[in-house]
């Protein structure tokens, strides 16, 4: 079975605060990996993918354990703005492009 | 943005009816996906293609067909509506599906369908 597992949270956060996310796939032959974010009631956005090595886009930065199978999500210096939902995303193979969503986690960050 | 839109945005019909929901891009990107979301469950795939009159099903396939006649448009026909199609459906598109680039996906504004 295909599962992707998040913690839901919400993970409550000051401005300022870093937060990180986990995330566990089951499907140790995974290809791709991406975290994508969603606000509420609009569609998800790409916020960056996951590769082996893992890789960081200003505040944010993500890394890929293919061992422990997990990938993370770190946000540094959290912004009111990056309240959403963050959704972890598996590519299971490379056959064709269909994606395994985890549920989300929920990120609320406060003044 | 990537040029995505979808139709109806918003939708309420009654149950037994059809519904067409309409995913159009500007992108010329080869492959197309419809996916639902509900409460509790990830995005779900219902059906996708990979090229003009080529598709095939997903995930959560029953009870919907799709049709694509040309690059730009995908359609989602529920050919009798019932109230568990209640849900949002997004439309996601993607240039490749290859790694390491290309392969993502890009979705449209969703469409919030209603069946009573």
């Amino acid at each position: 079975r295909k599962e992707v597992e998040q913690d839901p949270g919400p993970f409550n956060v000051p401005e300022g605060a870093t937060v990180a996310f986990n995330c566990t796939y089951s499907n140790s032959a995974s290809q791709s990996f991406f975290w994508y974010r969603q606000d509420c009631r609009k569609e998800p956005k790409l916020l960056m993918s996951v590769y082996s090595s893992g890789n960081e886009d200003g505040r944010f930065t993500a890394q890929l354990n293919r061992a422990s199978q997990y990938i993370s999500l770190l946000i540094r210096d959290s912004k009111l703005s990056d309240s959403a939902t963050y959704l972890c995303v598996v590519n299971w193979d490379s056959g064709y492009s269909t994606l395994t969503f985890g549920k989300g986690t929920m990120l609320l960050v406060s003044p | 943005d990537a040029g995505i839109t979808q139709s109806p945005r918003h939708k309420v019909t009654e149950t037994g009816t059809p519904v067409t929901l309409r995913c159009h891009q500007t992108e010329n990107h080869r492959y197309m996906y419809w996916y639902r979301q509900d409460p509790g469950h990830g995005l779900r795939l219902i059906h996708y293609s990979y090229g003009v009159k080529d598709t095939d099903k997903g995930e959560v396939s029953d009870g919907y067909s799709v049709s694509r006649s040309k690059t730009e448009d995908f359609l989602l026909t529920l050919e009798s509506a019932t109230s568990s199609q209640t849900s949002v459906y997004f439309c996601a598109i993607s240039e490749s599906i290859y790694p390491p680039v290309g392969h993502e996906q890009f979705f449209g504004p969703g469409t919030r369908l209603t069946v009573l």
